[in-house]
């Protein structure tokens, strides 16, 4: 069963830093993976969406890259500000599970002024 | 163009009290996800349609969850009777196919609080 992980569950920077995402998972059989934005009370807003055949996504100050023989990817936010401030979710979608997405716990992330 | 909209959004009930949950996909979407989130958890998904078919509810506990998509746009999710550990966020979201290429577009979700 695909397991996806997100260390850390909460960050803290000051606004200007570059934020750093990890998300691993446990079967590379994946067709994609997405990462999703989740403010306080709302709905998931998906920020990029990596094909497995792809290392990279990049939307303005997002870029995620995936890295499947090792089960990971990343997403960094540079330059961040107090807007970003929300909970981040990858999600994959393995191959065996075409309309199934298994989603990590989120790391939630807090920009300081 | 309006998104993936769900009522109520809030809804308190005391245990063992009937609920139901509606979901409006956006337009031309045929597939349409049923996902449960947990505080501090990432959602589950509870059940798939494409258009009024179920084609994935593995996951739904069927003794008290039922669902349904008449027409293949709505669809509802009901739960009878309700327990203390339904409380949750129930979250539809809707993908204009189901292949995974699609990205799934969510609501806002309904925040379930059985007292």
């Amino acid at each position: 069963k695909q397991e996806v992980t997100q260390i850390p569950a909460a960050l803290s920077v000051p606004e200007g830093e570059n934020l750093v995402l990890n998300c691993s998972f446990t079967d590379s059989a994946i067709y994609n993976l997405q990462w999703f934005r989740q403010d306080p009370g709302k709905g998931l807003t998906s920020l990029l969406l990596i094909q497995s055949s792809q290392r990279e996504q990049t939307s303005g100050r997002l870029n995620a890259s995936l890295d499947k023989s090792s089960g990971r990817s990343t997403l960094y936010i540079a330059a961040s500000q107090p807007g970003d401030s929300a909970t981040y979710l990858c999600a994959v979608r393995t191959t065996d599970s075409w309309g199934k997405l298994q989603f990590g716990a989120g790391t939630q992330v807090v920009v300081t002024p | 163009e309006a998104g993936v909209v769900q009522s109520p959004r809030y809804k308190i009930i005391e245990k063992k009290q009937p609920v139901a949950f509606w979901c409006n996909p956006i337009s031309g979407h045929n597939t349409l996800y049923w996902y449960l989130q947990n505080l501090g958890q990432g959602p589950e998904l509870l059940i798939r349609y494409e258009n009024e078919e179920a084609v994935d509810d593995s996951q739904l506990p069927k003794d008290r969850f039922s669902a349904e998509r008449l027409k293949g746009v709505d669809s509802t999710l009901k739960i009878q009777p309700a327990e203390l550990g339904d409380s949750a966020v129930y979250l539809c979201a809707s993908s204009s196919q189901g292949t995974g290429a699609n990205v799934l577009t969510f609501g806002a979700g309904s925040r379930l609080t059985v007292l």
